[in-house]
């Protein structure tokens, strides 16, 4: 099925340990976002990217990295995973332009857990 | 900076009930909203999606209104059901690439 595919579903990470958590998207879509979502906090931009080769910081960039060598992958890296780095994460993609009267499109998320 | 408030944040209702969900947010140059529905533990589903130049959208038993103007939305849902309890998210977006989001309204519909 089309959309947003994100991998993995849950993970356990001990204290300074890294990972990546992958995005994918099979619409062509040009712009691509990762949330975080914490209780009482809703939904914060992490990083977004508007195109293969570009990416920008959100409202929380602290302690992580992304790249967007292609359209379709957005992978998020955690350098040093930190117990405040515990969330749920989204990752997003749209096809912007004209586009926009489809909105945005959300992966199924990816429950971390930092101990 | 962008603001996104939801009102309320949660709503506890009989099955049948007409409901509003409201949304406002601080800086009315937006390009679009977009109302998305959020099951415990899952993600986000889209509702409906107004353009900036929009006044509403409907969807169903759904319907979205924009008053860009006084930076409000409204969320109806009409014949209320029990299916219907989830959390209802309101996010804006400014530019094409990012949204803005507000806590969300947690809804309840009992039998």
């Amino acid at each position: 099925n089309a959309g947003v595919t994100q991998t993995p579903k849950f993970q356990v990470l001990k204290t300074g340990q890294s990972m990546t958590l992958q995005c994918a998207q099979d619409m062509n879509h040009e712009y691509m976002s990762w949330y975080r979502q914490d209780p009482g906090m809703g939904l914060r931009l992490i990083h977004y990217s508007v195109g293969a080769g570009i990416t920008d910081q959100g409202e929380v960039p602290n302690g992580y990295n992304v790249s967007r060598s292609t359209t379709e992958d957005f992978p998020l890296r955690l350098l040093s995973a930190a117990p405040s780095q515990t969330s749920v994460y989204f990752c997003a993609s749209s096809q912007g332009g004209t586009g926009q009267i489809y909105g945005y499109t959300f992966g199924s998320g990816t429950r971390l857990t930092v101990v | 900076k962008q603001e996104v408030t939801q009102i309320p944040a949660a709503l506890s209702v009989p099955e049948g009930e007409n409901l509003v969900l409201n949304c406002s947010f601080t800086d009315s140059a937006i390009y679009n909203l977009q109302w998305f529905r959020q099951d415990p533990g899952k993600g986000l589903t889209s509702l409906l999606l107004i353009q900036s130049s929009q006044r509403e959208q409907t969807s169903g038993r759904l319907n979205a209104s924009l008053d860009k103007s006084s930076g409000r939305s409204t969320l109806y849902i009409a014949a209320s059901q029990p299916g219907d309890s989830a959390t209802y998210l309101c996010a804006v977006s400014e530019g094409y690439s990012t949204l803005t989001f507000g806590k969300g309204t947690m809804l309840l519909v009992s039998p």
